[in-house]
């Protein structure tokens, strides 16, 4: 079957750097997403990988490994209004999005 | 700001009754996607639409249907709705591109109650 693992919850602090990681397996790769869910909000699109390496984007990266099947968010300089769930989303082979549950990341001062 | 927009935030229905989620976008897009979404699973595709009058089953179709009648509106339709189908439900759009990098844009959800 297909399986996209990342972390249930996570606690950083405002001002530090916080790694949320992704790991999957999936009948094929075709790109990998990262979209951020603020409670009672829509997901918004953060970033798209689908060469392996790291791409950033202001205060937020993300990092590809297709040999791994993984990836990570980066997120630096934290502020509390970085409080939300992050959720990870991998293309198969028939261009399906497959998503993870999402890590719900707490910001404390 | 390009939108998509459900209409009710809110629902509480009861058992057996016809429930009718509506979803409009206004960026032209052909894609359009119902999810769900539940504690501790990621989300779920209910069905999806590549053009108007077009429906395709995602992962979990059983107990729902779905409409496109116009290119910017996407309904749900439970027809007999169960406590099971209690949910957060989440429409989206895209445009049409045979590639990995279909970014998707989401409406802020629905969140359906059923008694």
């Amino acid at each position: 079957g297909q399986n996209i693992d990342q972390p249930t919850e996570m606690t950083a602090t405002e001002g530090a750097i916080v790694q949320i990681n992704c790991t999957y397996q999936t009948s094929g790769f075709n790109g990998l997403f990262w979209y951020q869910q603020h409670a009672g909000e829509a997901p918004t699109f953060l970033s798209y990988n689908v060469l392996d390496g790291l791409e950033e984007k202001g205060r937020f990266s993300s990092f590809l490994s297709r040999s791994k099947g993984y990836s990570y968010l980066l997120l630096k300089e934290l502020q509390m209004k970085d409080s939300a769930s992050y959720l990870c989303a991998v293309v198969d082979s028939n261009y399906q999005l497959i998503w993870g549950a999402g890590t719900k990341l707490i910001i404390k001062p | 700001d390009v939108k998509v927009t459900q209409s009710s935030r809110y629902l509480v229905k009861r058992t057996g009754e016809k429930v009718f989620l509506e979803c409009v976008q206004d960026m032209d897009h052909e894609n359009m996607f119902w999810y769900r979404q539940d504690p501790g699973l990621g989300l779920r595709l209910i069905y999806f639409s590549y053009d108007v009058k077009m429906k395709e089953k995602g992962d979990i179709p059983e107990g729902y249907s779905v409409s496109r009648e116009k290119k910017e509106r996407f309904s749900l339709i439970l027809e007999s709705a169960s406590t099971n189908q209690t949910s957060m439900y989440l429409c989206a759009s895209s445009v049409l591109a045979v590639s990995g990098a279909n970014v998707l844009t989401f409406g802020a959800g629905s969140r359906l109650t059923v008694l």
